[in-house]
C-alpha cells in the first residue's frame, strides 16, 4: 500500500520565518503535489513535480516555493510566512508519466501562523 | 482554466436514505474524474474514477458515480447511507493529459444522523 508520509501534523510558527513542509513517499511515485485545504474552498493545487528537479506551478503558487532532489522528496517552502498561509497542507503523490492517474494523500499539516 | 462545481456544501441525510451529490465540470474535452472521500481525522481516499468505458462507475463502500458526458455531470449516488459515511466528499478532475494537475471541487459535507 502507498505510504505518503508529512512530517509534522500539526506546527505552528511565526509571521516572517521560512518554513519548510516535508513529504515523503514510499512507492517511487514519478509525480508529487502538494495542496492548501480550506474551510469552503475544497483543496487548491500550489505546486506540482513530474520528475526530479522539475516542478510547475499550481492554481496559487504565490508565497511558496517547492524543491524536490529526490524522487522520494518533496519539500514545500513557504518563504516568509504570513498569516493569511494558516491552512492544512496535503502531499500526494501518483504513479506514471501521465499526471491523470488516482492520487494518494498523506495525512496532512495544519500550519498555524501567528 | 476548468472548474469543478459541487451543487451542495452542506447535505444532512438519516441512515437508509438515499444519497446523490452533485458534481459538473467546465472542461469541454477528455476528461478523467475521481470522487474522492476524506473521513473525520483521515487522509483523502479515491473512492471511485471514472477514465472510459462505462459510464456508470463503480466504487468502494457501495457508491457508484454517472458521467454523464452531454451534461458535464459526474454525481455521486448511494441507494442506502450508514452512519460511518459521515465525512468530507470532493469531486475532481484532469484533463485527459494531466498538463494542468487535478482540479478539485470545494467539497460537499455530509453527515448522516442515526
Amino acid at each position: 500500500d502507498v505510504k505518503v508520509t508529512q512530517s509534522s501534523r500539526y506546527l505552528v510558527k511565526r509571521t516572517g520565518e521560512k518554513v519548510f513542509l516535508e513529504c515523503v513517499q514510499d512507492m517511487d511515485h514519478e509525480n508529487m503535489f502538494w495542496y492548501r485545504q480550506d474551510p469552503g474552498l475544497g483543496l487548491r493545487l500550489i505546486y506540482f513535480s513530474y520528475d526530479v528537479k522539475m516542478k510547475e506551478k499550481g492554481d496559487i503558487p504565490e508565497g511558496y516555493s517547492v524543491s524536490r532532489e529526490k524522487k522520494e522528496r518533496f519539500s514545500l517552502i513557504l518563504e516568509s510566512a504570513s498569516t493569511n498561509q494558516t491552512s492544512m497542507y496535503l502531499c500526494a503523490s501518483s504513479k506514471g508519466r501521465n499526471l491523470n492517474q488516482p492520487q494518494h494523500f498523506g495525512d496532512g499539516t495544519r500550519l498555524s501562523i501567528l | 482554466a476548468q472548474s469543478v462545481s459541487q451543487h451542495n456544501h452542506h447535505v444532512i441525510l438519516s441512515e437508509a436514505a438515499s444519497l446523490e451529490l452533485g458534481c459538473n465540470y467546465s472542461y469541454g474535452g477528455t476528461v478523467n474524474l475521481f470522487w474522492y472521500v476524506q473521513y473525520p481525522g483521515q487522509h483523502l481516499q479515491l473512492l471511485l474514477k471514472y477514465f472510459s468505458g462505462d459510464p456508470l462507475v463503480k466504487g468502494i463502500k457501495g457508491f457508484e458515480a454517472e458521467f454523464i458526458k452531454s451534461k458535464f455531470s459526474f454525481n455521486l449516488r448511494k441507494p442506502s447511507v450508514q452512519w460511518s459515511d459521515t465525512a468530507e466528499y470532493f469531486c475532481a478532475v484532469i484533463r485527459g493529459g494531466g498538463a494542468d494537475g487535478l482540479t478539485f471541487g470545494k467539497g460537499t459535507h455530509l453527515i448522516i444522523q442515526p
